[in-house]
């Protein structure tokens, strides 16, 4: 299986301020005959469904902020809060879709400084 | 608008055996993958089993494997979860999610979820 590990496993950031979130796979998610990586991220708030947010690395989905950025490629992604706003409290997970067998790092927490 | 409504939780024994429902609207149901994914209390999420449009193919976490079953019923545009020989650590809960067209991908939209707790 392909692992993933997000770091850190917290963070606290003032209001407006930038947090990033980091992702590395045990394995690259980088499929060359398309060039593109098999990743994506999720936002998970309290009592409510995970949301994409991320989808093929950097592709935002539809009526996502774009203060929600991603980047990366082969095996390390980073997620970015541009200007935190306090509606992004949450857990932030990312997930490999190059496997069948799908796998999620074990979440981040962001929180407000 | 694409919705999905879990349903089929509660309280069951160890060894015992419980199936998941989820309902599916807003979509052409067997043009797409549909998933399970859980979250154990105070856990981060895991992937726990996918069937594909068509339903000839199955996939499942280890975790789960040979007690967990998932299936699809077209005519009712619903996707199950059947799970046999529950232990403690299956506790969670359970998610359905569908898959993006044509491929096994990313999750979007997940249901609102059902618990599954296991417990003597």
């Amino acid at each position: 299986d392909i692992v993933m590990t997000q770091s850190p496993d917290s963070l606290a950031v003032s209001l407006g301020e930038r947090a990033t979130i980091n992702c590395k796979s045990s394995q690259s998610v980088l499929y060359n005959s398309n060039n593109n990586n098999y990743l994506a991220w999720y936002q998970h708030k309290p009592g409510q469904p995970p949301k994409l947010l991320i989808y093929w690395a950097s592709t935002r989905e539809s009526g996502v902020p774009d203060r929600f950025s991603g980047s990366g490629s082969g095996t390390d992604f980073t997620l970015t809060i541009s200007s935190l706003q306090a509606e992004d409290v949450a857990v932030y997970y990312c997930q490999q879709y190059y496997s069948s067998l799908r796998t999620f790092g074990q979440g981040t927490k962001v929180e407000i400084k | 608008e694409v919705q999905l409504l879990e349903s089929g939780g509660g309280l069951v024994q160890p060894g015992g055996s419980l199936r998941l429902s989820c309902a599916a609207s807003g979509f052409t149901f067997s043009n797409y993958a549909m998933t399970w994914v859980r979250q154990a209390p105070v856990k981060g999420l895991e992937w726990v089993s996918t069937i594909s449009g068509s339903g000839t193919s199955t996939y499942y976490a280890d975790s789960v494997k040979g007690r967990f079953t998932i299936s699809r019923d077209s005519s009712k545009n619903t996707v199950f979860l059947q799970m046999n020989s529950l232990k403690a650590e299956d506790t969670a809960v359970y998610f359905c999610a569908k898959d993006p067209r044509g491929a096994v991908g990313w999750f979007d939209p997940w249901g609102q979820g059902t618990l599954v707790t296991v417990s003597s």
